[in-house]
């Protein structure tokens, strides 16, 4: 079974900030790990994707996540917030070899402060 | 040229009722699934379809079921509307990653 957490259900950060979103995944075999943004209103969007290989991944609007084994982490970053960020942040994880089950994290609201 | 598109994008009707969401991709995709969001955003799959075939079925009641037509249809159909069915429902399609929906508001009164 998978499960994800993350820490934080409101994240403020000011504009030109880093921008730092826990998750913390818990998976019985290797994990598929994604980021997924939700816009007021809006459907999810994929940030980007963990399957294999590389372990820093990157994503669209300059977001990259590191997935640390040891860690059991994948936390998303963002070197400076534009005040388009602000948004709604979901860590999802999947059985390795298929993304069709997809278990969410709670979600993580992030407000960017001018 | 949307990828998935739902109708409507809001619903409200009362207790009691019956109601269906609609669901259309274009991308092609074998796999098409319902998430309901709750008032906390929380996200939760509902039901997956592959190939017009369920592959996954959540604990959810009864009330709630989905109808696949098409390989690119996944329509959810729900009965006897109770208020706790208020939520946001999404509908995605996926040949890998997941493509989401904009969503579907559907108020119970």
């Amino acid at each position: 079974a998978q499960s994800v957490t993350q820490l934080g259900s409101h994240v403020s950060v000011s504009e030109g900030a880093l921008v730092l979103l826990r998750c913390n995944y818990s998976s019985s075999v290797p994990p598929y790990l994604f980021w997924y943004v939700q816009y007021p209103n809006q459907g999810l969007q994929l940030l980007l994707k963990y399957t294999t290989g590389a372990t820093l991944v990157k994503g669209i609007n300059g977001f990259e996540a590191e997935f640390k084994k040891s860690e059991t982490s994948f936390h998303l970053t963002k070197p400076s917030a534009h005040m388009s960020d602000a948004a709604e942040y979901f860590c999802a994880v999947s059985r390795s070899g298929s993304a069709r089950q997809l278990t969410f994290g709670s979600g993580t609201q992030l407000t960017v402060l001018p | 040229d949307t990828a998935v598109s739902q109708t409507p994008k809001y619903l409200v009707t009362q207790m009691g009722n019956d109601k269906s969401i609609k669901c259309e991709q274009n991308l092609g995709h074998d796999t098409m699934y319902w998430y309901k969001q709750d008032s906390k955003k929380f996200l939760k799959i509902m039901f997956s379809y592959n190939n017009k075939e369920l592959i996954i079925n959540e604990t959810v009641p009864n009330r709630f079921s989905p109808k696949s037509p098409d390989k690119a249809h996944l329509n959810l159909h729900i009965n006897s509307l109770e208020l706790g069915d208020s939520a946001v429902y999404f509908c995605a399609s996926s040949q890998g990653e997941q493509f989401f929906g904009p969503g579907t508001r559907l108020t119970v009164l």
